[in-house]
């Protein structure tokens, strides 16, 4: 079964204080993993799309890797702006849905 | 260009009443893709139409749910009778390809009490 765990669930950061996210993910015949960004009230925005092991996309301070068993979030040198939940997704097989991971919830204190 | 728009954005019905959520995808966007948030889980895939056709209704939870896009545009999802358990946050997303990227709208919050 198709499956995307996130760790972890929340993360606080003082500003300027450098930390990465997880995302972990079983599913057949990936294509694509989607990183997005959720503000409270909000729809998920997208940030990245990531589709073969050693893929790499950077935007501002956030950069996204992925191998074939996980991708990470980098953030280096959070803002308090940065603050919102992220949300990791796969997309595999022959549909095109996503499949979501429960996200990580990130706190950056000034 | 206008975003994927989403309407209402907050409903509150009772339990058996029936509730229409509609959706606009982004103009040229064939892919329409409803998705729902439960409270404390993941979002979950609904379904999803090419154009004016059903591709995959697999998340569709059971018949009370009816989804139509007429002519290829715009989208309706109709919850009938609906339940205490179909209270979430709906959200619909479009895509111009199948494996594109995916954009949301803000979603629309069901409660139904």
């Amino acid at each position: 079964e198709d499956q995307v765990t996130q760790s972890p669930e929340a993360l606080r950061l003082q500003e300027g204080e450098s930390s990465s996210l997880n995302c972990s993910y079983t599913v057949s015949g990936l294509r694509g993993l989607f990183w997005y960004r959720q503000d409270p009230g909000k729809g998920p925005e997208f940030l990245f799309t990531l589709y073969s092991a050693g893929e790499e996309k950077e935007k501002e301070r956030l950069k996204a890797t992925l191998t074939k068993k996980e991708s990470f979030l980098h953030i280096t040198a959070p803002k308090p702006e940065d603050s919102a939940t992220y949300l990791c997704a796969v997309r595999g097989g022959s549909q095109g849905n996503l499949i979501f991971g429960k996200g990580t919830k990130l706190s950056v204190k000034p | 260009e206008a975003g994927v728009t989403q309407f209402p954005s907050h409903s509150v019905i009772e339990k058996g009443q029936t509730v229409t959520l509609r959706c606009d995808p982004i103009s040229g966007h064939d892919n329409l893709y409803w998705y729902r948030r439960v409270m404390g889980k993941e979002i979950k895939f609904l379904l999803h139409f090419v154009k004016e056709s059903k591709q995959d209704e697999s998340g569709m939870p059971n018949n009370r749910f009816l989804a139509e896009r007429t002519g290829g545009t715009y989208s309706t999802l109709k919850v009938q009778p609906a339940e205490l358990e179909d209270s979430g946050v709906y959200f619909c997303a479009s895509s111009q390809e199948t494996w594109g990227e995916a954009f949301f709208g803000q979603g629309t919050r069901l409660t139904v009490v």
